[in-house]
């Protein structure tokens, strides 16, 4: 079975400066996808960024980036020039790319990040 | 171009009632996912269905919790006998195909008095 662990329960920046979200996991898989999820206080879950596991380049999307090391089993979340929309629940999930088992997302328990103005 | 629909959006009941949740997939998706997330808790794989057939229920209660995905019509989360420890939020997620992107809905708040 997969874990997935988020170490920061809660994050707090100025609107702007940078801030990078910790996620690491445990699997003996070797291919699978990581995924960053936001929930916004509207509760709808939005996907933020994906990426593969046989792919050595870093995700990137307009001000989101990670920092992926599979080695390490660590997948961080790096947002730049935050806003105040960033301000949400942020989660990281894991998923098997292939074969048996289950094919949900297993979620951390997330980490509730707060842009100040 | 809707995403995926999630109704109702909150839902009261007594306990020992039935809860029925309803999940409308995206245009041309045919896989759903159901999720429980429980207060401050992340969401919680319940059970993934294509149309008219359970693919994997792994992560449902083995009593009161039944899912189907008819071939006409939303997929069903139906909760029989509801205690208060079923009060969580409900999200459905759909994809184009196994392992693709999962797309969320709002989820369905329960609340059970």
């Amino acid at each position: 079975a997969q874990t997935v662990t988020q170490s920061q329960p809660e994050m707090s920046v100025q609107e702007a400066e940078t801030v990078t979200l910790s996620c690491t996991y445990d699997t003996s898989e070797n291919n699978y996808y990581l995924f960053w999820y936001k929930q916004p206080p509207s509760r709808q879950m939005i996907l933020v960024i994906r990426q593969e596991a046989y792919k050595q380049q870093n995700a990137t999307e307009n001000r989101f980036s990670v920092n992926f090391q599979k080695a390490a089993k660590s997948f961080s979340l790096k947002i730049s020039d935050s806003q105040l929309g960033d301000t949400a629940m942020y989660f990281c999930a894991f998923m098997k790319q292939a074969g048996g088992g289950a094919d949900g997302l297993t979620f951390g328990k997330g980490t509730h990040l707060i842009i100040q103005p | 171009n809707a995403g995926v629909m999630q109704n109702p959006r909150h839902l009261v009941r007594r306990r020992g009632q039935e809860a029925r949740l309803r999940c409308s997939p995206m245009k041309g998706h045919s896989h759903v996912y159901w999720y429980r997330q429980l207060p401050e808790e992340g969401l919680k794989f319940m059970v993934y269905l294509q149309k008219e057939n359970i693919i994997d229920e792994s992560g449902m209660p083995k009593e009161r919790f039944s899912a189907e995905f008819p071939k006409e019509g939303p997929s069903i989360l139906r909760i029989q006998q509801v205690v208060r420890g079923d009060s969580a939020a409900y999200f459905c997620a759909s994809s184009a195909g196994r392992k693709n992107i999962q797309y969320f809905g709002a989820g369905t708040r329960l609340s059970v008095l």
